[in-house]
């Protein structure tokens, strides 16, 4: 596609339940990032991937929090039995992988919001 | 780990030049980068430096001294729309992650 799209852009959520963010990438990027943003900060690291490989899990701040990329493109984020403290916007970003890892394309991003 | 430390805020006048600082400390350090984020959008690329020097975009240079841990973001002829958030991000060698600043929050008054 022409840009990195997310879904959904916003989601409410009672504390407990479990939620799924999805990632499209820029069609031809090798390399699919998740970021957490808090207002105010700079995008927090969670995890990427190369294809469909996740060599990198160690932003993940529990283990309630998984993602897959099983077909090397689109991407997702499940949070499960969410907490009030995972409110912040998600990011995704993609880049086209190897050397080029550090200008990277984000998404408009998910807001969640967990009451 | 990394760590890096900017400026929360800057004010500058409309046509003048502003420089936004960035030091690191890290463990692995490959390039330093640096994005803007408008308020409610998305942080965009600007430059990256992995080599000591300045590399001049148009408007916009960027600046790295691996010796200090230092970089810095210049903006020049400023403009209103020039206001959002700035944040250095430094690449570990062989690591794909990159770890963000707090961010500098510039505001171009008239």
């Amino acid at each position: 596609g022409a840009g990195v799209s997310q879904s959904p852009r916003y989601k409410v959520t009672k504390r407990g339940q479990d939620v799924t963010l999805r990632c499209d990438p820029i069609s031809s990027h090798a390399t699919l990032y998740w970021y957490q943003q808090a207002l105010g900060q700079g995008p927090e690291f969670l995890t990427y991937f190369n294809y469909e490989a996740q060599p990198d899990k160690s932003g993940l701040p529990s283990d309630r929090f998984s993602a897959e990329r099983p077909e090397g493109s689109i991407s997702t984020l499940t949070i499960q039995r969410t907490e009030q403290r995972d409110s912040a916007m998600y990011r995704c970003a993609s880049s086209p992988g190897l050397g080029q890892d550090h200008e990277q394309f984000f998404g408009p991003g998910t807001r969640l919001t967990v009451l | 780990g990394q760590s890096l430390e900017q400026p929360s805020e800057v004010t500058a006048v409309e046509g003048a030049i502003v420089q936004i600082n960035c030091t690191y400390q890290t463990s692995g350090f490959y390039g330093l980068s640096w994005y803007q984020q408008h308020d409610g959008g998305a942080p965009t690329f600007l430059s990256y430096n992995a080599l000591d020097g300045l590399e001049e975009t148009g408007r916009f240079s960027s600046f790295l001294s691996r010796s200090d841990s230092y970089g810095y973001l210049l903006l020049q002829e400023l403009q209103m729309k020039d206001s959002a958030s700035y944040f250095c991000a430094a690449s570990g060698a062989g690591s794909y992650q990159l770890t963000f600043g707090k961010g500098t929050k510039l505001s171009v008054i008239p």
